[in-house]
């Protein structure tokens, strides 16, 4: 079946550091690949997305890669706000399916 | 606002009651999803309809769950005879058909069972 496998957290960053979240999938066949986030309080909402094989899903400064080869869609964001101290959940929906399977989540906390 | 929302947004409930949640999705779209969330993990999911019709449910959703979308547009998720292990976070979430993984999820309805 499908599975999403993130990196550990609590993550813990000073300001304007450099943030990496690992992320690794199983799937069958193509499956796209999301970044979703929640900030205290609020529900999830879609960061960011990739289709196919070698896209690059980015929006508010923070980017990831969907690599085939690695099955892997890592979330990189060059320098980090305390604003980005959040749960970070890596998903997936395979090409057959209507649903989301999720990662258990990454918290990231930025220090100032 | 005219995101999704859930009510209640927290219920305590003693073990063997009945318990049921509201989503009201965004307007406009047409498919609506119900997921479970426990503590330090990710949205499982349960179910999603397409209108008025449930298309897909999960073997998360045993037979003391029911959840329906009457008219296309409100859901309701009732869990009968709860019990402790049904404590989580219920996340609704809705969508438009062809926007495939794009959801817009509401603040979530925990459910405390004691």
């Amino acid at each position: 079946g499908n599975s999403v496998t993130q990196m550990e957290g609590p993550v813990t960053l000073s300001e304007e550091a450099f943030l990496t979240i690992n992320c690794t999938y199983t799937a069958t066949g193509y499956p796209s690949l999301f970044w979703y986030v929640q900030y205290p309080g609020e529900g999830l909402q879609l960061l960011l997305k990739a289709t196919k094989a070698d896209d690059k899903g980015s929006n508010k400064g923070f980017e990831a890669t969907y690599r085939k080869e690695t099955t892997s869609f890592h979330l990189e964001k060059g320098s980090v706000q305390v604003s980005d101290s959040a749960v970070y959940f890596c998903a997936l929906r395979s090409p057959a399916g209507n649903m989301l399977t999720f990662g258990g989540g990454t918290r990231l906390m930025v220090k100032p | 606002d005219t995101g999704v929302s859930q009510d209640p947004r927290h219920k305590i409930t003693k073990r063997g009651q009945n318990v049921t949640f509201r989503c009201d999705p965004i307007s406009e779209h047409n498919r609506l999803y119900w997921y479970r969330q426990t503590l330090g993990q990710g949205p499982e999911f349960l179910t999603y309809f397409q209108n008025e019709a449930q298309l897909e449910k999960s073997r998360l959703l045993s037979d003391r769950f029911s959840a329906e979308r009457p008219k296309g547009s409100f859901s309701t998720l009732e869990i009968q005879r709860t019990e402790q292990g049904d404590s989580a976070m219920y996340l609704c979430a809705s969508s438009l058909a062809q926007a495939y993984g794009e959801l817009f999820f509401g603040e979530g309805s925990r459910l405390t069972v004691l």
